[in-house]
């Protein structure tokens, strides 16, 4: 068990809506990250926050957001899903220095299926 | 740009033997991390092994060790007295410090091992 957790583990919905997927880093971590791992294009980096605040950004879609909240559990909103959004998303966390292991510790993911 | 390279798409090997994963990377940045992580059927991603890139020695955790050649840029993970809750995809990854915080990953190496 990595520390971190993600809810829900399974998410099933329709094209079209949005979706709120939740993670909770391990205690002591500011750093939360987002990846989405897909058989096209494999694990990719969506979004990073660090202490509540946006750190950097990668391949993150326009109807993708995100947020960190003060107890430092975070956020990722998918709206007006398509299918292509099926996928298993991940969040990280890690303590947050900019050097050293900052080794990012992974939590079981949600499997988004949308039909 | 930063790019991880994993060759071997799948992998066999029998219970007690040792087994290598291969993993090449490119980057430009003179300070930059590993990574190897371990994803079993069930779908989360568990950290294994990290090297520095000013790491003088090898890094070894329990049965896996890093075969890191700095010079041919490889990080190759070595896996000793493989046992069968072993069989897993196995990813390397690799955070640049020039390129931000999130991790860059390669395609994967799935690993089977038999009694």
């Amino acid at each position: 068990d990595s520390g971190v957790t993600q809810t829900p583990k399974h998410l099933i919905t329709a094209t079209g809506q949005r979706v709120t997927l939740r993670c909770s880093p391990r205690s002591g971590d500011l750093s939360v990250y987002w990846y989405q791992q897909s058989l096209d294009q494999g694990l990719q980096f969506l979004i990073q926050y660090y202490n509540g605040e946006e750190r950097a950004k990668g391949n993150i879609l326009e109807r993708f957001s995100a947020q960190q909240f003060p107890d430092l559990h975070s956020e990722l909103n998918l709206s007006s899903l398509e299918l292509g959004d099926s996928a298993l998303y991940f969040c990280a966390s890690s303590v947050g220095t900019s050097g050293g292991t900052d080794t990012q510790y992974f939590g079981p993911g949600t499997r988004l299926t949308v039909l | 740009a930063q790019k991880i390279t994993q060759t071997q798409p799948g992998m066999f090997v029998q219970e007690k033997e040792a087994v290598t994963l291969d993993c090449t990377y490119d980057t430009s940045d003179p300070s930059y991390g590993l990574f190897w992580y371990k994803q079993p059927s069930s779908g989360e991603m568990i950290f294994l092994i990290y090297q520095g890139s000013y790491d003088q020695q090898n890094a070894t955790e329990g049965r896996y060790s890093l075969n890191f050649q700095k010079a041919r840029k490889s990080a190759n993970l070595v896996i000793s007295a493989s046992q069968l809750g072993d069989s897993a995809m196995y990813f390397c990854a690799m955070r640049s410090y020039q390129a931000g915080t999130a991790l860059i990953f390669g395609k994967g190496t799935t690993l089977s091992v038999s009694s």
